[in-house]
């Protein structure tokens, strides 16, 4: 019964190449976001998704795009990797709004 | 944009003491407050949070916050610390989308 889950928990590939997370949430929740999270534990927000709107920061690359099949669903997916993208990336979802966002274990990115 | 900032990257007590982690947070109306904790290789857990209700917010594993509009803070709180609190803490703020503050760490020594 994990409320919020993401796969794979440890991702390790090469510079180039492209490949996706995954995230699910069964707890009803409207939005889900994606944060990256830095080695120095600094997490800053990626996109947000809210009824088929995609609120994306303007910051993020565009080798990132977040695909969302259903609302329980938002994956994370990635083009041509680079050093700089290793990272752990959480996913998270919430009410739309000021509520509360409910948080997954993290899947930790390594780009050699 | 509302925000927050976290003062002392690292804070160091003994077990038994006082836990004080300090947020202060910019919004130019009422604020929704959080502070989330992260165990080593854990995502983020939701400790407690402020809505405009109570300006003490109790919240899981013995911790509270007080919001003090005049301070613009929302300090967290635990009168005893014990060594499985030993993490990383962070304060939030809810405007379009969460933004946290930078992390405290949190040792905790025998």
């Amino acid at each position: 019964d994990t409320a919020v889950s993401q796969t794979p928990k440890y991702l390790v590939t090469q510079m180039g190449n492209d490949k996706s997370i995954k995230c699910e949430q069964n707890l009803g929740h409207d939005t889900m976001y994606w944060y990256k999270q830095d080695s120095k534990k600094f997490l800053k927000i990626m996109f947000s998704y809210n009824n088929k709107e995609l609120i994306i920061n303007e910051t993020v690359p565009n080798r990132f795009s977040p695909k969302s099949p259903d609302k329980a669903h938002l994956n994370l997916h990635i083009n041509s990797l680079e050093l700089g993208d290793s990272a752990v990336y959480f996913c998270a979802s919430g009410f739309f709004g000021r509520d509360t966002q409910y948080f997954g274990p993290g899947t930790r990115l390594t780009v050699l | 944009a509302q925000s927050v900032t976290q003062l002392g990257s690292h804070v160091s007590v003994s077990e038994g003491a006082l836990v004080l982690l300090r947020c202060n947070y910019s919004s130019s109306v009422p604020p929704y407050l959080f502070w989330y904790v992260q165990y080593p290789n854990q995502g983020l857990q939701l400790l407690l949070k402020y809505t405009s209700a109570a300006t003490l917010v109790k919240g899981i594993n013995g911790f509270e916050a007080e919001f003090k509009k005049s301070e613009t803070s929302f300090h967290l709180t635990k009168p005893s610390a014990h060594m499985s609190d030993a993490a990383e803490y962070f304060c939030a703020v809810m405007d379009n989308d969460m933004r946290f503050g930078a992390g405290t760490r949190l040792t905790v020594k025998p």
